[in-house]
């Protein structure tokens, strides 16, 4: 059974930068499947942050510009996110999940709440 | 982007009855479209992709239907458990995208 374990801090500082990290369990990463990050607004929808594939292309939401990295560390069979210049806009629920190209995002972490604040 | 607008915002039921769900999107999606089920407090959980078919471990009263810009969810007897929020997402075109949400609760 594949399972996806979320790591990383809950609180961020204004203009700081967000990294949470991804270990996949049960699969490798490297095995054919999106490795994504989702975000949850609270109370309300998701947005797709982007994705990373194991050859190293990435797709990234437009949305976030140029303030989004998401990269592999086949090593450890992780994937992270990282997003820089964070405001109180960046406060959510985050989520990392697999997508394989012809399903949907399946398995999901647990999901992290970053609050962005002083 | 592909804007998918989910109707209605909310649908009031009783245990039993039948459930249907909307997505429609701003331009045609083919039939790359998929649906999550999320409880509160969890992640969302894969019930449909491309459009009609069934994930793995999902009850049969689950079924998707539609093509192009319009899709249905539908559950034929809600079950208790199956009060929750249940979002639509197209998979054709990058960004990714996600409809509103539809939440369903006792009526």
């Amino acid at each position: 059974q594949v399972q996806l374990q979320q790591s990383g801090p809950g609180l961020v500082r204004p203009s700081g930068t967000l990294s949470l990290t991804c270990t996949v369990s049960g699969d490798s990463i490297t095995s054919g499947h999106w490795c994504s990050w989702v975000r949850q607004f609270p109370g309300k929808g998701l947005e797709w942050i982007g994705e990373v594939y194991h050859t190293g292309n990435t797709n990234y939401n437009p949305s976030l510009k140029n303030r989004v990295t998401i990269s592999l560390d086949k090593s450890r069979n992780q994937f992270s996110l990282n997003i820089t210049s964070v405001t109180a806009a960046d406060t959510a629920m985050y989520f990392c999940a697999n997508r394989r190209s012809l399903t949907g995002f399946d398995p999901w972490g647990q999901g992290t709440l970053v609050t962005v604040s002083s | 982007e592909i804007v998918l607008t989910q109707s209605p915002a909310t649908l009031s039921l009783s245990p039993g009855e039948r459930a249907t769900l909307s997505c429609r999107a701003s331009q045609s999606v083919n039939n790359f479209l998929v649906w999550y089920q999320q409880k509160p407090g969890q992640a969302p959980r894969l019930l449909i992709y491309d459009a009609s078919n069934r994930a793995t471990g999902i009850p049969a009263r689950f079924s998707g239907s539609g093509s192009g810009t319009d899709f249905t969810l539908t559950i034929s007897s809600l079950e208790p458990e199956d009060f929750a929020v249940y979002y639509c997402q197209q998979r054709g075109t990058w960004p990714l995208t996600f409809g509103g949400g539809t939440r369903v609760d006792v009526k």
